[in-house]
């Protein structure tokens, strides 16, 4: 069953704005990860964040985790038109790498 | 490191036609092996998972079904498609929280 949400479902920003999507999940995690898919096509994996990690770090992006509030954010920094794309969370749990994905923020960058 | 090859890209095919997308693995051995389907404008939900050969889960009742003939041979198949059966498939290999994607399909039932 899917378990992630994400807010906003969608998105529009210009381009050098920053982006904010949140992501929440019901159950206890092990870990939980970013991906991209452009235009319904191949996942890109963006950051993985452990459960015992509260941020992270990778170029212009920036994912919290929240395990009390069972949330996550990702951020991407002055944003660029190749940054459109879908984004979604997802988890795994301890013991069992199964991955369940998040409903996906569709992100739109104005140029 | 590991790849997935999978095909076709991209499928159409007509209502009550049969189906199989085939997903094959390379650099890794006894991965657990997962198909995903993706509806239109909608998150990745899991269809079927195997942890190795002829060992086969499902994750929610539908018109498809997975085998697995070899260590690192995934397929995914239906008898007869409907048209809720368009989506995005997309087969995941995972090796010790090691995940490997597969490019994926697009199949459009017409």
């Amino acid at each position: 069953s899917q378990q992630g949400e994400e807010d906003p479902q969608a998105l529009s920003i210009q381009e050098g704005e920053n982006a904010t999507m949140n992501c929440s999940y019901k159950t206890s995690i092990n870990n939980l990860q970013w991906y991209r898919q452009n235009s319904g096509r191949g996942l890109v994996h963006l950051i993985l964040i452990r459960s015992n990690e509260r941020e992270k770090h990778s170029g212009r992006l920036r994912v919290t985790l929240d395990t009390s509030k069972k949330s996550s954010s990702l951020l991407i920094t002055a944003s660029r038109a190749a940054d459109t794309a879908s984004y979604f969370c997802a988890t795994d749990t301890f013991g069992n790498e199964k991955l369940t994905f998040g409903t996906g923020t569709r992100l739109t960058i104005i140029p | 490191s590991q790849t997935i090859h999978q095909w076709p890209a991209t499928l159409v095919q007509p209502v009550g036609s049969p189906l199989s997308l085939e997903c094959t693995v390379e650099g890794t051995s006894n991965p657990n092996l997962y198909w995903y389907r993706q509806a239109a404008g909608r998150g990745l939900q899991l269809l079927f998972y195997s942890v190795g050969i002829g060992q086969i889960s499902s994750e929610v009742p539908q018109n498809l079904s997975a085998s697995r003939p070899q260590d690192r041979q995934f397929i995914l198949s239906s008898k007869k498609l409907l048209l809720s059966d368009s989506g995005f498939y997309l087969c995941v290999s995972v090796r010790g929280y090691g995940y490997t994607f597969g490019s994926g399909t697009r199949l459009t039932v017409v």
